[in-house]
């Protein structure tokens, strides 16, 4: 059975550093990995979407990864801001069927 | 162009009460989805859909049932609401392996 992981959970971080937050899964067959963002009472926007055979994808401040193979992904994110604070949660496409992670909600200090 | 509408945005009901969501799209996707989000449990799957007249179970179906017959409209039913079934309700479709959300109902069951 396919568990997608999210570490950490939660992460502070002063305003105008560079973060990474972690994604990792346990089955290496997956068809892509999608990164979204939700804002409190809201629902997800998507934010990159990497294919199996893509090792990476880049918008903006924001360049996600993807090493099948480990199971791992990292949503890098440069130089933060205080409107980057929200949840952010990593999903793998197995199938027909999308299994998300639970989130890392990020909380950037102005 | 609406995107993904769900409705409606709050309910409460008591325990053993029937109700119908409705999530409606307008832009001609073939797949989607209802997930329920929960503190703690992150994002899982109910029911999804690959097109008009299809349904199939996700990882939490007991005690819903949907129905597609409208390629554009996805209903999800509780035929007797419990209060284990208070949570966020969230539908999604996708197109080109990118899933869009609706904004969610709320529901509580008392």
């Amino acid at each position: 059975k396919q568990e997608v992981t999210q570490i950490p959970a939660a992460l502070s971080v002063p305003e105008g550093e560079n973060l990474v937050l972690n994604c990792s899964f346990t089955d290496s067959a997956i068809y892509n990995l999608q990164w979204f963002r939700q804002d409190p009472g809201k629902g997800l926007t998507s934010l990159l979407l990497i294919q199996s055979s893509q090792r990476e994808q880049t918008s903006g401040r924001l360049n996600a990864s993807l090493d099948k193979s480990s199971g791992r992904s990292t949503l890098y994110i440069a130089a933060s801001q205080p409107g980057d604070s929200a949840t952010y949660l990593c999903a793998v496409k197995v199938g027909d069927k999308i299994i998300f992670g639970k989130g890392t909600r990020l909380h950037i200090l102005p | 162009n609406a995107g993904v509408t769900q409705t409606p945005k709050f309910r409460v009901l008591k325990t053993g009460q029937s109700m119908t969501l409705l999530c409606a799209q307008d832009m001609n996707h073939e797949y989607m989805y209802w997930y329920r989000q929960d503190p703690g449990m992150g994002l899982r799957l109910i029911h999804y859909s690959v097109g008009e007249g299809t349904t199939a179970k996700g990882e939490v179906p007991d005690g819903y049932n949907v129905s597609r017959l409208k390629k554009q409209n996805f209903l999800l039913g509780l035929e007797s609401a419990a209060p284990s079934q208070t949570s966020v309700y969230f539908c999604a479709t996708d197109h080109r392996d990118e899933q869009y959300f609706g904004p969610g109902t709320r529901l509580t069951v008392t």
